[in-house]
Parts: C-alpha cells; sequence; structure tokens
C-alpha cells in the first residue's frame, strides 16, 4: 500500500521559517511528480507547489513564490518543503500528495495523512 | 475565492440522485482534464474520479462525471449515508501553471 508521511509540522511566530519532509514507500518514488497542497482549518483544498521527477521544474501558487522553495531526493525517497517568511494565513494542515508519472498535470492519486502548521505569536 | 466555482452545499435523501457542479475557464477545465476528490471528515482526500469520467478502483459505480466545455459535474446515483462528505473538483490550470480547486461541496444525506 502507497505511503505518504508528512513531518516537521508545529507552531511557529509570524516571520519564521519550517522545514516539512514527506516520506514515499510503497512505490518508485523518482518516476512521479509530488505536490504539496494545503487546507486551513474549516476551509477548502489549496495547491501550493508541484517538482517533477529530477527536480528540474518547479512551480508555485504565486503567493509563494520567493518565499518558499519545493525540493526532493529521490534517494531517500523524500519531498521537502522550505517555507521561509510565514504569515498568520499560512496556518493549515500541510499534505504531500504523488501526482503523475508522466506530467505534471497529471493526477494526485495519493494523498499522506497530513501535518498542521500553526503560525501564531 | 477558488479559480473552480462548486456550490457550497448539496443534499439529498437516500436513493437520490445528486449531481455538484464545477465550472472554470479555457485555462483549466477548458483545455484540461477534471480530476474530482472526496474528503470524508478529518481525513485526507480521496481520488474518486480522474481524467474527467474515470473511476479509479474501489470507486462504486453509483458515482459517475462528465465535462462539457469549461464545466463539470458528478453525480451521484442511489445515494447513500457513507456518501456524506466534501467533494472538490480539479484541473491543472495553463495560465497560473498550477493546480486550482473548487472550493468544495458538502454533501449531506438527509
Amino acid at each position: 500500500e502507497i505511503q505518504l508521511v508528512e513531518s516537521g509540522g508545529g507552531l511557529v511566530e509570524p516571520g519564521g521559517s519550517l522545514r516539512l519532509s514527506c516520506v514515499g514507500s510503497a512505490f518508485t518514488f523518482r518516476k512521479y511528480c509530488m505536490n504539496w497542497v494545503r487546507q486551513a482549518p474549516g476551509k477548502g483544498l489549496e495547491w501550493m507547489a508541484t517538482i517533477n521527477q529530477d527536480g528540474s521544474e518547479k512551480y508555485y501558487l504565486d503567493s509563494v513564490k520567493g518565499r518558499w522553495s519545493i525540493s526532493r531526493d529521490n534517494g531517500k525517497n523524500s519531498l521537502y518543503l522550505q517555507m521561509n517568511t510565514l504569515r498568520a494565513e499560512d496556518t493549515a494542515v500541510y499534505y504531500c500528495a504523488r501526482g503523475g508519472i508522466s506530467t505534471p498535470w497529471a493526477p494526485i492519486d495519493d494523498w499522506g495523512q497530513g501535518t498542521l502548521v500553526t503560525v501564531s505569536s | 475565492q477558488s479559480v473552480l466555482t462548486q456550490p457550497p452545499s448539496a443534499s439529498g435523501t437516500p436513493g437520490q440522485r445528486v449531481t455538484i457542479s464545477c465550472s472554470g475557464s479555457g485555462f483549466n477545465i477548458g483545455n484540461n482534464a477534471v480530476n474530482w476528490y472526496q474528503q470524508l471528515p478529518g481525513t485526507a482526500p480521496k481520488l474518486f474520479i480522474y481524467a474527467n469520467n474515470q473511476r479509479p478502483s474501489g470507486v462504486p459505480d453509483r458515482f459517475s462525471a462528465s465535462k462539457s466545455g469549461t464545466s463539470a459535474s458528478l453525480a451521484i446515483n442511489g445515494l447513500q449515508s457513507e456518501d456524506e462528505a466534501d467533494y472538490y473538483c480539479a484541473s491543472w490550470d495553463d495560465s497560473l501553471n498550477g493546480w486550482v480547486f473548487g472550493g468544495g461541496t458538502k454533501l449531506t444525506v438527509l
């Protein structure tokens, strides 16, 4: 069974930084695009970033460009999200989500359980 | 405000047919496939429909979906209590170069 396990969430002050991690198992991690999607409390899903198989292509939501960085280590089956200059409105559950084997716009088909990030003083 | 527009709520009684709409633009639904996700309370989303109308294994055939132009819809036949959940549509947006989601529709089984 495919597993995606996120970690790294927690409480951080406004302006602070946090690095989220996600480890994938039971599938060939290096063959898939990967994504981060978040969900603020009581709100809907919001895509944040996508990275292609070898990390050479990265796509970001406009509001996080220049602040955040998505990366991956295929040798460790791991996906990362470095979040800098965090704001209160970044408070959300952050999901690691598996994308397509062909293109970044192939369906997101599996999700982790999520890690909660709370930005508050 | 979400790029894709869904009704915030929908409801029906057991056995009824319910449809949920999703409206977008030529940059997303009009030019790319639509996927639908089911999210049960307190859990991660689950892919329920991909490529406009394809069901992953394990999704009941009571669920179907279609796309026309810049709109899509999800239909649930023979509504059951376990269908009560939030449903989200999603599509890649060529202008934003990323995924866009609908705001979600909360389905209530009366």
